[in-house]
C-alpha cells in the first residue's frame, strides 16, 4: 500500500515556542491531506482538511491562527502549532487522500509541550 | 447525535475466537462508506476493511469481515480467529458522499480488543 510519513515521530518543546510537524506522500501525489489530532485513549478528532495550492479548512473549534497548515506540493504537508502551551500535548496523525479516494494514514507525532 | 457510535469501550477474545466488534452510524446521506481501522499501541493507523453504502455483498478481506445491515445502519467488524498480535483499538469511520466533504472521515470512540491466551 501506498506510504505516508510524518516528521518528527516525537517532539517535546518548551513553552511558548512553535513546532512544525511534516507529513509526506512518499509514492504518490496527494491533493488532498487530512490532519487529526488524538488524546489518549480517545478517538481522532479531524483539525483541518489541507488543499495543495490553496487555504485549508479548518473544522469549527480550531483556531486556524494556532495550528497553521501548508500544504505547499502535491506531497507535502505541513503543520505548525504556534506558540504551543502544555494543552496543546497530543497524538498528530495525518492522511493523504490519493487519486483513487483512498485514504493513507501517517505514523503519527507526538507533541509534549512542558 | 453522534454520527459513529461504538458501544463497547472494552472487549476480550480467547486466542482463535471470533469476535464481533460493535459499529452502528448515522447519516441521511444515500451515499457513504464505512471504514475500520487499526490502532496498535505505537500509534499508527492500519486500514482493515472498507464498505460502500451500494455494495450489494458484505465486505471481506482474510479474517476480517463486515456485517453491513444498511437498514439497522450497522457495521460490525468480525475478526476470526484471534490471534495475539490483534491486541489493539480498533476504530469505525464513516466518509459521507461519495465525494463528498473533501472525503474526511468521522470516527467512532474506538473499542480496545485484548487476545488472552
Amino acid at each position: 500500500g501506498a506510504v505516508v510519513s510524518q516528521h518528527p515521530s516525537r517532539v517535546i518543546c518548551k513553552s511558548g515556542t512553535s513546532v512544525k510537524i511534516e507529513c509526506r506522500s512518499l509514492d504518490f501525489q496527494a491533493t488532498t491531506m487530512f490532519w487529526y489530532r488524538q488524546f489518549p485513549k480517545k478517538s481522532l478528532m479531524l483539525m483541518a482538511t489541507s488543499n495543495e495550492g490553496s487555504k485549508a479548512t479548518y473544522e469549527q473549534g480550531v483556531e486556524k491562527d494556532k495550528f497553521l497548515i501548508n500544504h505547499a506540493s502535491l506531497t507535502l504537508s505541513t503543520l505548525t502549532v504556534t506558540s504551543a502551551h502544555p494543552e496543546d500535548s497530543s497524538f498528530y496523525i495525518c492522511s493523504a487522500r490519493s487519486d483513487y479516494n483512498e485514504q493513507f494514514f501517517g505514523p503519527g507525532t507526538r507533541l509534549t509541550v512542558l | 447525535a453522534q454520527k459513529i457510535t461504538q458501544t463497547q469501550p472494552g472487549m476480550f477474545v480467547q486466542e482463535k475466537e471470533a469476535v464481533t466488534l460493535d459499529c452502528t452510524y448515522d447519516t441521511s446521506d444515500p451515499s457513504y462508506g464505512l471504514f475500520w481501522y487499526k490502532q496498535p499501541s505505537s500509534g499508527e493507523m492500519i486500514f482493515l476493511i472498507y464498505q460502500g453504502s451500494y455494495d450489494q455483498q458484505n465486505a471481506t478481506e482474510g479474517r476480517y469481515s463486515l456485517n453491513f445491515q444498511k437498514a439497522r445502519k450497522s457495521a460490525n467488524l468480525v475478526i476470526s480467529a484471534s490471534q495475539l498480535g490483534d491486541s489493539a483499538m480498533y476504530f469505525c469511520a464513516m466518509r459521507e458522499g461519495e465525494y463528498g466533504g473533501g472525503n474526511k472521515l468521522t470516527f467512532g470512540t474506538g473499542t480496545q480488543l485484548k487476545v488472552e491466551l
